[in-house]
């Protein structure tokens, strides 16, 4: 089956930092990667569809100059969260589009302090 | 009115009877529908996906996709204490070319 990288799986960092997270499609090529923001006991919320070679699209209220996106290949998207902070805390997890439907990376959970 | 619907429950069933998960759609465009099962403090896994009416059969899963009633269901047959988690429903739209997901229904499975 698909598989989807995440990486880290989990990182702290001080407030005002960023932190990367890496997503990488491991089995397939994707030319469409989906981020997702996930608060604990809340649904899913997806915060930018990234398509390689071109801009992010961003959904709406999330800052594209605090959470950059890059698609450089097909097989990786990264995320960077710009000048963190406790309120950036949550899981992120990645998403990459496969033939049938979207798979999942297990996701990353950040801590900011 | 949200675009895929679901009760967050948590609906609670006993050891082996079985489970019914509901999910409503808005968008007729809607092709396809999946199933993705989420357990606490982890990501979305995909159980299944139907894009026929009707029902389609995975071992103790079932997928009913009803177009005219716009209505998506999954029964999990011999319930098991390790099914207990949340069940999140998605549309995938052509037009929008991504899945769009319900908030999710949480399953419990007591002994």
């Amino acid at each position: 089956g698909a598989v989807v990288s995440q990486h880290p799986s989990w990182v702290i960092c001080k407030s005002g930092t960023s932190v990367k997270i890496e997503c990488r499609s491991l089995d397939f090529q994707a030319t469409t990667m989906f981020w997702y923001r996930q608060f604990p006991k809340q649904s899913l919320m997806l915060m930018a569809t990234s398509n390689e070679g071109s801009k992010a699209t961003y959904e709406q209220g999330v800052e594209k100059d605090k959470f950059l996106i890059n698609h450089a290949s097909l097989t990786l998207s990264t995320l960077t969260v710009t000048s963190a902070h406790p309120e950036d805390s949550s899981f992120y997890i990645c998403s990459a589009r496969g033939a049938v439907t979207q798979y999942f990376g297990p996701g990353t959970r950040l801590l900011v302090l | 009115q949200k675009e895929v619907e679901q009760n967050s429950g948590p609906l609670s069933v006993p050891e082996g009877a079985i489970a019914s998960l509901n999910c409503t759609y808005s968008d007729r465009g809607s092709q396809s529908f999946f199933w993705y099962r989420q357990y606490s403090g982890k990501s979305p896994e995909l159980i299944m996906f139907i894009y026929s009416n009707g029902d389609k059969e995975d071992g103790r899963f079932t997928a009913q996709l009803n177009k005219a009633s716009q209505y998506v269901s999954l029964l999990i047959r011999d319930s098991q204490p390790s099914d207990s988690a949340t069940y999140l429903c998605a549309a995938f739209t052509g037009t929008a070319s991504k899945l769009t997901f319900g908030t999710g229904t949480r399953l419990q499975v007591t002994l």
